[in-house]
């Protein structure tokens, strides 16, 4: 099975810009998908397809995909942003979805 | 606006059978997307059910396969999810969601969850 390794948390001030990685095998062959998960609430889609950015998603958060590493980042980091933060991919071996173990983002 | 909303028992005892139903408004399923579930453990990350479309393709999370099953009901415009033998590894939040129909399948829009604790 496919595993996406993402850091167990990130810290950022704020105003700053905080990247939050997605490790896999050639993960630039697949398309990889970004939620963000406050407390108490359902995760919300912020990044899909690597890069594209789902209507009212601030352009404040891109994404990016190369190589073994996939990459969330958070511009202009506000006191908002801190949240948990999952990648996705869909595992075409075996037909399945795949989570990273998510990234809890601090803002200081 | 497409809205889902789960509903189901909060409580299950060990051994037994979990049943929920995720109701769709604002779209109707039979149009398309794929449709699935989700559960997060306390304290702990997102881990994929499965997912289904109204043709029928229905996809498994390997590790669960064995366990679960997901149907759809186009006529009530809803989707079920049961697990079966059920131990208190299976608590969890459980969300319904519809993904976006395609090899890569984005979760676009999620319910608001059901906390279900398994307990004797």
């Amino acid at each position: 099975s496919y595993v996406l390794t993402q850091p167990p948390s990130v810290s950022v001030a704020p105003g700053q810009t905080a990247s939050i990685t997605c490790g896999g095998n050639n993960i630039e062959t697949k398309s990889v998908h970004w939620y963000q998960q406050k407390p108490g609430q359902a995760p919300v889609l912020v990044i899909y397809y690597d890069r594209d950015r789902p209507s009212g998603i601030p352009e404040r958060f891109s994404g990016s995909n190369s190589g073994n590493t996939a990459t969330l980042t958070i511009s202009r980091v506000e006191a908002g942003d801190e949240a948990d933060y999952y990648c996705q991919v869909w595992d075409g071996s075996s037909d399945h979805c795949v989570f990273g173990a998510g990234t809890k983002v601090t803002v200081l | 606006q497409v809205q889902l909303q789960e509903s189901g028992p909060g409580l299950v005892k060990p051994s037994e059978t979990l049943s929920l139903t995720c109701s769709v408004s604002g779209y109707s399923i039979s149009s398309g997307y794929f449709w699935g579930w989700i559960r997060q453990p306390p304290g702990k990350g997102l881990e994929w059910i499965g997912s289904i479309n109204h043709r029928g393709p229905i996809n498994y999370n390997p590790s669960l396969k064995s366990r679960v099953t997901i149907s759809v009901d186009t006529s009530k415009n809803e989707f079920s999810l049961t697990v079966s033998s059920l131990t208190a590894a299976d608590t969890a939040m459980y969300y319904c969601a519809r993904a976006i129909t395609g090899g890569t399948r984005p979760i676009d829009k999620w319910g608001q969850g059901i906390f279900v604790t398994v307990s004797s």
